[in-house]
Formats: structure tokens, C-alpha cells, sequence
């Protein structure tokens, strides 16, 4: 089955930066996208096609990928930084999409 | 402004049938696909399974086919998640997404609030 792996928890302190990594060895072509989630709320897509930031996203959210290895980046963490992320992407054989474990950042 | 307002929280008992709802709103809502995604408690994202409202053609997880039936209206503009006999284990939030991008680029810009389902005798 398809899995993308992610670290459980990360914490980086208040003006840091940190990167958060979603490895998958069936990603392929497909491309990767990164949602943020705080207690109680639907997650929110902070990036999408590897890189791309949607509209009112800050720019201190940068996303990259290498082979089959995504990481999405905050450069200068801020305290409303903090939640739970997942990336998210298909399988390059059965083209079902899939979350990852999901990373719980803490900034601190 | 693009909305996915989905049905209320459910208190149901274990063999009981349910069906939740997604309704899409300020869009063509056929011709976008819509998926869900299950939120156990204090767990990560699941995908569910998505549909292409315009002619109901319907792909699920592996882990979910057999246990859930997907379905829209597109007249309604509406996108259902039911199931046929509840399980403790169904208890957790559930939420639809619309899926956005083309090609190689598929994403989920927009989230219904989720509707939470609890399966308790």
C-alpha cells in the first residue's frame, strides 16, 4: 500500500526555521501538496504543486521536492505556526491519493 | 465565494444506516470532484474515496470500499457519504474537499467544517 511518511513532532523556537519532510516511494510524477490543521478546525492547503503558496498564505511557507522526498519550510516561525501538517499526493500506480502521517509543530 | 457546508453531528447507534452531506455552493458544483476524509479522534487525515458529480463515476480507498457508499446530486448541487450499518469504529470526524489543479497537480483547496459522527450504544 501507498504511505508517505512523515517525522510525528517537531519544535523550533519562536523566529526559527524549520522543515518538515514527507517522504514516498511511490510518488512519481504526482505532486505534493501541504495542508496545516489547529485543534478544532478543518485543515487549511498552505502548498500546492511542490511549491506554489495559495493566495493569503504567508511567504515564510516554502515548499521544494527531491526524488521522492517533499519538505515543506518555515522561515522565521511564527507562534500561529503552530499545528498539526500533512502532505498529500498520489500514487504513482493506483493513483489513489493519500494523506501523510502528519507532523505536529510546535513553536516554542 | 467557493462553499462546502456539510450536514450536522450525528449520535447514532452500532448497526444503524447514516448518510451525511456536503452541499458545494458559488461554483459549477458537476464539474468539480468531490472527496472525504476521515479524522479519527486524535489521529491523521484518511482518504476516503472522491466522485465526479457530473456522472457519478466514484473511486475508493482500498480501505474504504465495501464499507461506504459516495454519491452526489448534481442537481442539488449536494455530495453524500453513508453507510449502512454503523460501527463503533466509524466515530470520527468526517470531512468532503473539493479537488482543484489539473494534470500531475491535483489539490484540496477547499474543506467543508466536517461533520462529526459518533457511534455509541
Amino acid at each position: 500500500s501507498s504511505e508517505l511518511t512523515q517525522d510525528p513532532a517537531v519544535s523550533v523556537a519562536l523566529g526559527q526555521t524549520i522543515r518538515i519532510t514527507c517522504q514516498g516511494d511511490n510518488l512519481g510524477g504526482y505532486s505534493v501538496s501541504w495542508y496545516h490543521q489547529k485543534p478544532g478546525q478543518a485543515p487549511v492547503l498552505v502548498m500546492f504543486g511542490d511549491k506554489n503558496r495559495p493566495s493569503g498564505i504567508p511567504d515564510r511557507f516554502s515548499g521544494s521536492r527531491s526524488g521522492n522526498t517533499a519538505s515543506l519550510t518555515i522561515t522565521g516561525a511564527q507562534a500561529e505556526d503552530e499545528a498539526d501538517y500533512y502532505c498529500n499526493s498520489q500514487d504513482s500506480s493506483s493513483g489513489q491519493y493519500v494523506f501523510g502521517t502528519g507532523t505536529k509543530v510546535t513553536v516554542l | 465565494e467557493v462553499q462546502l457546508v456539510q450536514s450536522g453531528a450525528e449520535l447514532k447507534k452500532p448497526g444503524e444506516s447514516l448518510r451525511i452531506s456536503c452541499q458545494g455552493s458559488g461554483y459549477t458544483f458537476r464539474n468539480y470532484w468531490i472527496g472525504w476524509v476521515r479524522q479519527m479522534p486524535g489521529k491523521g487525515l484518511e482518504w476516503m474515496g472522491i466522485i465526479y458529480p457530473d456522472d457519478s463515476y466514484t473511486r475508493y480507498s482500498p480501505s474504504f470500499q465495501g464499507q461506504v457508499t459516495i454519491s452526489a446530486d448534481k442537481t442539488s448541487s449536494i455530495a453524500y457519504l453513508q453507510w449502512s450499518s454503523l460501527k463503533a469504529s466509524d466515530s470520527a470526524m468526517y470531512y468532503c474537499v473539493r479537488r482543484d489543479g489539473s494534470g500531475w497537480d491535483f489539490y484540496f483547496a477547499y474543506w467543508g467544517q466536517g461533520t462529526l459522527v459518533t457511534v455509541s450504544s
